[in-house]
């Protein structure tokens, strides 16, 4: 089946800018998640979804960062007003909830870079 | 704060050494997961252990879980360059708890 994927797979904007990143889960995965990763660096997490709701909001970093999940699949990550600091890899995730035990799946990532 | 710290957290090795990369924790997960991430792509899950003591074997890669369920190790055997990429623990909680990352280069 299809994996997690994501897009723009890149995106230039301009400091100032509104960007909206897309992700779509593996079909059935009801827990999504948002990271962002700064180059050869570990993963920052960001925020996760299970269903619609957000439980955990505790990653973003401002409150310029914002997202939603709509019909239990597609994720938006919205960054309004864009610095030059937000420049990442912004990578999405999805797993099933299996018990105790459960996995995730990335997606390819969106490269953002603010100028 | 970092809940998981990985070392080293650069490796450069030649063709055929072996290899170990640590991931330690204070805190326990109810499992805890290996990925390796290659250039311009998402991390790829290699293994997920659960139970303390746990012993995984994928080919050349050996992953324990400590007793405690708070650190982990991976072994990679006669190291081959298509083994080049970023290795990620993660700990699963109440969220995902990634390590700090081991990046590792395989000189043929």
């Amino acid at each position: 089946g299809a994996g997690v994927s994501q897009s723009p797979s890149n995106k230039v904007t301009e400091k100032g800018k509104d960007v909206e990143l897309r992700c779509d889960p593996i079909s059935g995965h009801t827990a999504l998640y948002w990271y962002r990763q700064s180059l050869g660096q570990g993963l920052e997490f960001l925020i996760y979804f299970q269903g619609n709701s957000a439980p955990d909001k505790s990653g973003l970093p401002s409150d310029r960062f914002s997202a939603e999940r709509t019909g239990g699949s597609v994720s938006t990550l919205t960054i309004q007003r864009t610095q030059q600091e937000d420049s990442a890899v912004y990578l999405c995730a999805s797993s099933l909830w299996e018990g105790d035990v459960y996995e995730q799946y990335f997606g390819p990532g969106t490269r953002l870079t603010v100028t | 704060t970092q809940l998981l710290e990985q070392s080293p957290q650069f490796l450069s090795i030649q063709e055929g050494e072996n290899l170990t990369v640590y991931c330690n924790s204070s805190s326990v997960f109810s499992s805890l997961q290996w990925y390796r991430q290659e250039p311009g792509e998402g991390p790829v899950l290699l293994v997920t252990v659960v139970t303390g003591g746990e012993v995984k074997k994928l080919k050349r890669l050996t992953f324990q879980f400590g007793d405690a369920r708070k650190d982990s190790s991976l072994h990679i055997t006669a190291a081959q360059p298509g083994d080049t990429g970023l290795y990620l623990c993660a700990g699963a909680g109440n969220q995902f708890y990634f390590g700090t990352g081991t990046s590792l280069t395989v000189i043929p």
